[in-house]
């Protein structure tokens, strides 16, 4: 079966534009995650969602990055006014829930953000 | 807030010798995590660890908790130039819900042939 795709691959913007990226999960993952990998570190948590509803959004940055999951499976991350140091690849995964215990996350190949 | 550290940060080896990455936790883990990332591309997953003194392998790979849980290390034996890559350890730091990861900064390890 597919793994976690992301789109695009490559996303080139200028500063204060507003971006989507798009991640489809694994078909029947009902967990959705997004992180952020900056150059050189590790990946770092943004938001999970469980089924529609975002659980747990606190590693969201600020008010500007916001992620939707309107129907439990594909999801957005949506960046308004970008700025600089939002410049980083943002990975997707997602994973299921086997009796009360999640699985482990299966990731995308991402997507590298550049802001001009 | 828990933080992983790696080490060593990077590594080159002859193709055919042992390696050892360690992972080391400010806290008890719930939960640790190995993945792959190669340039340009997700995260693959290599093994999970729950339980003190838990030791996992996977053809060539053996990843280890120590029993307080507060480190772990992945060791590769014969390695190959397919082992090439970044190595990451993750922590499940959300209290053992298993959704929020916590990752250290990667060991990027070269094979040369």
């Amino acid at each position: 079966g597919a793994g976690v795709s992301q789109t695009p691959s490559n996303k080139v913007t200028e500063k204060g534009k507003y971006v989507e990226l798009r991640c489809d999960p694994i078909s029947g993952h009902t967990a959705l995650y997004w992180y952020r990998q900056s150059l050189g570190q590790g990946p770092e948590f943004l938001i999970y969602f469980q089924g529609t509803g975002a659980a747990d959004d606190s590693g969201l940055p600020n008010d500007r990055f916001f992620a939707v999951r309107p129907e439990g499976s594909v999801s957005t991350l949506k960046i308004q006014r970008t700025e600089r140091g939002d410049s980083a690849v943002y990975l997707c995964a997602s994973s299921f829930r086997r009796g009360a215990q999640l699985t482990e996350q299966f990731f995308g190949p991402g997507t590298r953000l550049t802001v001009l | 807030s828990q933080e992983l550290e790696q080490s060593p940060q990077s590594l080159i080896v002859q193709e055919g010798k042992n390696l050892t990455i360690n992972c080391t936790s400010s806290k008890t883990l719930y939960g640790l995590y190995w993945y792959k990332q190669k340039y340009g591309e997700g995260l693959i997953f290599l093994m999970m660890l729950q339980k003190g003194g838990e030791e996992k392998s996977h053809e060539k790979i053996t990843a280890k908790l120590d029993e307080k849980k507060q480190q772990s290390s992945l060791h590769i034996t014969a390695s190959q130039p397919s082992h090439a890559g970044i190595y990451l350890c993750g922590a499940d730091s959300s209290g053992g819900s298993n959704y929020k990861l916590t990752f250290g900064k990667g060991t990027l390890l070269t094979v040369n042939p």
